[in-house]
Parts: structure tokens; C-alpha cells; sequence
């Protein structure tokens, strides 16, 4: 089974900022497969990001996702106070730890 | 729409059976799952079933214990729970996949459902 390894663990920014966040598999993904979720607290994940670099519907074009293989990035062009929150990667029956974004 | 139902308190050792409610869209094309969270923890995979319920996930951790089933006339999943454990405590949501087949991603959950393993 695939493992997920996200980082960093946690990553404190300012609003305007830009964020990137990592997503390295064990083994090789498919990036038809590889998507991002956000989860803010008390709420239920939204996804952000399918098929490794697709923009799910509505989401801002602030987010991007890019990479192939074993190598995953969900970058944040500019933070907005509404992006503060933790970001999953997801593949396949795992998702990473997550990683955590929060105001500097 | 997800509705989830059936969670509690249960004692270790204990069973409890989960129900999703969905509405909204054709429930038989589309793979369906749960997906649990510990207080304070992240998301972990339970089970997942395709739209024809033909391919099937169980994660390690539940296998032999938990079954997962769906009723497409009704439109309701089911978890059945077995020989819970402490570490089975989470918030249990219900999850719709974007298409049939289990490879991809979830793009609808329930508000989840609370069951605390306890004595």
C-alpha cells in the first residue's frame, strides 16, 4: 500500500503570502489519482484539487497542484484569511497527515 | 446529500451499525466510502465500495471486522461495526466519489456521524 508523506508539518505564513506544500508518495501514483482536500475546523473536507493539477469546481485559480510519480505540490499563489487550514493529499484507500497552515 | 446515522456509544467488543442516507443524485453510478477522524487527528480511509459494488476496499485496520454494504433501490450505505476497540473513537463520515470507481476522488461528505468505543 501506498504511504503519503506530507510536509511541512505545519507551515506559518502571513495573509498574501505564498504557500507550498509537499506530498511525496512511497511509491509511484498515478497522478490521474492524486487529489487535495482542505478541512477547516469543525467542518468537513472540501476538495481543491483532483487528477493531480485539476481545480475542482469553484475553487480560486490561487491554488495550484503540479507534480508526476512520487512528487506532489499544492502551492497557495497568495494566502487568504479563509485559507488558513489543513490540506490533505489523498490517493487511493490513504490520505497523508496533513499538513497545517496557519497565521504567522 | 449525505445523512449519516447510527453512531453512539458502544463497549469494546461491541458492534454498531452506520447508515448514509444520499440523495440528490443516482446513487448506484457512483463509487461511496467511509472515511473516519479521531479527536484531533487526521482523515483515515475505512472501506469503499465502486458504483456496482464490484471493487471493494477495506483498510487493515478494520478488515474482518467492519463490512460494508449498499442498498441502491433505497439509496443507503451501511457499516456494519464488529469487535469495536478503543481506537475505533472517531467521527464517521460518508463519502461520495466523483465517479463509479473507487480510484478517484470524493467530492461530497456527510456531516459525520460520532462513535465512541468506551466502557
Amino acid at each position: 500500500e501506498v504511504v503519503l508523506t506530507q510536509s511541512p508539518g505545519t507551515l506559518s505564513l502571513s495573509p498574501g503570502e505564498r504557500a507550498t506544500l509537499s506530498c511525496r508518495a512511497s511509491q509511484y501514483v498515478s497522478s490521474n489519482y492524486l487529489a487535495w482536500y482542505q478541512q477547516k475546523p469543525g467542518q468537513t473536507p472540501r476538495l481543491l484539487i483532483y487528477g493531480a493539477s485539476s481545480r475542482a469546481t469553484g475553487i480560486p485559480d490561487r491554488f495550484r497542484g503540479s507534480g508526476s510519480e512520487t512528487d506532489f505540490t499544492l502551492t497557495i499563489s497568495r494566502l487568504e484569511p479563509e485559507d488558513f487550514a489543513v490540506y490533505y493529499c489523498h490517493q487511493y484507500g490513504t490520505f497523508g497527515p496533513g499538513t497545517k497552515v496557519d497565521i504567522k | 446529500q449525505l445523512v449519516e446515522s447510527g453512531g453512539g456509544l458502544a463497549q469494546p467488543g461491541g458492534s454498531l451499525r452506520l447508515s448514509c442516507a444520499a440523495s440528490g443524485f443516482t446513487f448506484s453510478s457512483y463509487a461511496m466510502g467511509w472515511v473516519r477522524q479521531a479527536p484531533g487527528k487526521g482523515l483515515e480511509w475505512v472501506a469503499a465500495t465502486s458504483g456496482s459494488a464490484d471493487d471493494t476496499y477495506y483498510a487493515d485496520s478494520v478488515k474482518g471486522r467492519f463490512t460494508m454494504s449498499r442498498d441502491s433501490p433505497k439509496s443507503t450505505l451501511f457499516l456494519e461495526m464488529n469487535s469495536l476497540r478503543a481506537e475505533d473513537t472517531a467521527v464517521y463520515y460518508c463519502a461520495k466519489f466523483t465517479t463509479y470507481d473507487i480510484l478517484t476522488e470524493v467530492d461530497q461528505w456527510g456531516q459525520g456521524t460520532l462513535v465512541t468505543v468506551s466502557s
